[in-house]
Formats: C-alpha cells, structure tokens, sequence
C-alpha cells in the first residue's frame, strides 16, 4: 500500500459524460501528479500540482481539467468524454517536486 | 525520439534464478533520475528502485538492483532469486531535473512483461 489513495477504482460511463476522479496524497507530501495509462498511449503524464499551484502540463486534453484543494487532495474532472478516454487514470505523490513518485491503485475508467 | 527505450518484448525466468530487464535512456540534461516500477495484474504501480545520474554507486533495494552505465545511457534493473510473485509488467522511468526545476514529471518506458516459472 502506496498510502496515495484513489476513488472510485471503476468507472464506467457513457460518451459525452462528465466525471471526476479523486485522489488524496500520502500524508505531508506536497506535490499530486495525474498520469493516463492507455493500450495505444502507454503511460503518459497529464497534470502536476504543488501544493495547490500547477506546476506542469503534459498532454492533457483541453476537456480534461484538474485542481489541488488547500487539504492537498486532488481531483481531475474529465469532460465532453470520447470513448478513446477508457483507460487507467493514476494518481502519484511525492514530498517535493524531485522526490520519488508513489501512485495510487488507479481509477480504471470505461466510456461506452 | 524516444526517452526511454524497453525492446524486450516479453521475459521468462526460472524460479530462483536471476533476471535483466534491459532499459536504455535518452536526454541532454545532466541531472535526472531513473526509476522502475512494478505493475502486476491487479494494476497498481510499485516503485521498486531510484538511481540519481550523479550516484556513484548502482542502486540496491533487497532483492532489486539497478545496473547503471552512464555512458551507455543504460539503466538495467536486475532481479535476484527470482520469485513467482515478480511476474508483472516492469516499466523503466526517467525525471529529467530542469534548472528551473518547473517540471519534475516522469517519462515511462513501454514496458517489459517478466513470466516466472516453477
């Protein structure tokens, strides 16, 4: 167990939906990092945040959206949902912004 | 250009027995760090193993450690005493550390699947 947190672990939805993926950090780490795991993409970054700021951007979609609230958890809201979005959602956090990453369990999202 | 290259398509090992998991890297920048982690059936990802670009030593973690040839640009994570409980999907990571320190995300390799027999 990571001690990174992820709700829900299962998704499923219909085109065009909008839905949002939960994450709370290990407890005192400072930066949230969202990554997307596709059969076709593999594992590609999407968003960091540190404490509370966005830090960077990686390819996320203009649909896909993410904040970090003053308690440190996160949330990506994804939107206008396609179904070339199916895939695994992760979660990572880390003290700072150049430590080791932990991750999540993963919210596996399915759009019918 | 890929960053992070894994060609083995799949591995199989013998209970017991140890196993190389090739990884080989490309950037410019001088400082970065290279990590693998784990990812059985059930998904979630395990950080096995950190080497930073300025570690003299290869890293070691238990059973896990990292063959680190700077030169060579490779990062190969060895796995002693194999156990029927390694076999997942290893993929080999890298952080590339800006001077501005902007970015710290990870870029992943494609991943490598490790079968162990009994």
């Amino acid at each position: 167990d990571s001690g990174v947190t992820q709700t829900p672990k299962h998704l499923i939805t219909a085109t065009g939906q909008r839905v949002t993926l939960r994450c709370s950090p290990r407890s005192g780490d400072l930066s949230v990092y969202w990554y997307q795991q596709s059969l076709d993409q593999g594992l590609q970054f999407l968003i960091q945040y540190y404490n509370g700021e966005e830090r960077a951007k990686g390819n996320i979609l203009e649909r896909f959206s993410a904040q970090q609230f003053p308690d440190l958890h996160s949330e990506l809201n994804l939107s206008s949902l396609e179904l070339g979005d199916s895939a695994l959602y992760f979660c990572a956090s880390g003290p700072l912004a150049f430590d080791t990453q932990y991750f999540g369990p993963g919210t596996r999202l399915t759009v019918l | 250009a890929q960053k992070i290259t894994q060609t083995q398509p799949g591995m199989f090992v013998q209970e017991k027995e140890a196993v190389t998991l090739d990884c080989t890297y490309d950037t410019s920048d001088p400082s970065y760090g290279l990590f693998w982690y784990k990812q059985p059936s059930s998904g979630e990802m395990i950080f096995l193993i950190y080497q930073g670009s300025y570690d003299q030593q290869n890293a070691t973690e238990g059973r896990y450690s990292l063959n680190f040839q700077k030169a060579r640009k490779s990062a190969n994570l060895v796995i002693s005493a194999s156990q029927l409980g390694d076999s997942a999907m290893y993929f080999c990571a890298m952080r590339e550390d800006t001077i501005t320190g902007a970015n710290s995300k990870l870029t992943f390799g494609k991943g490598i699947t490790l079968s162990v027999r009994p």
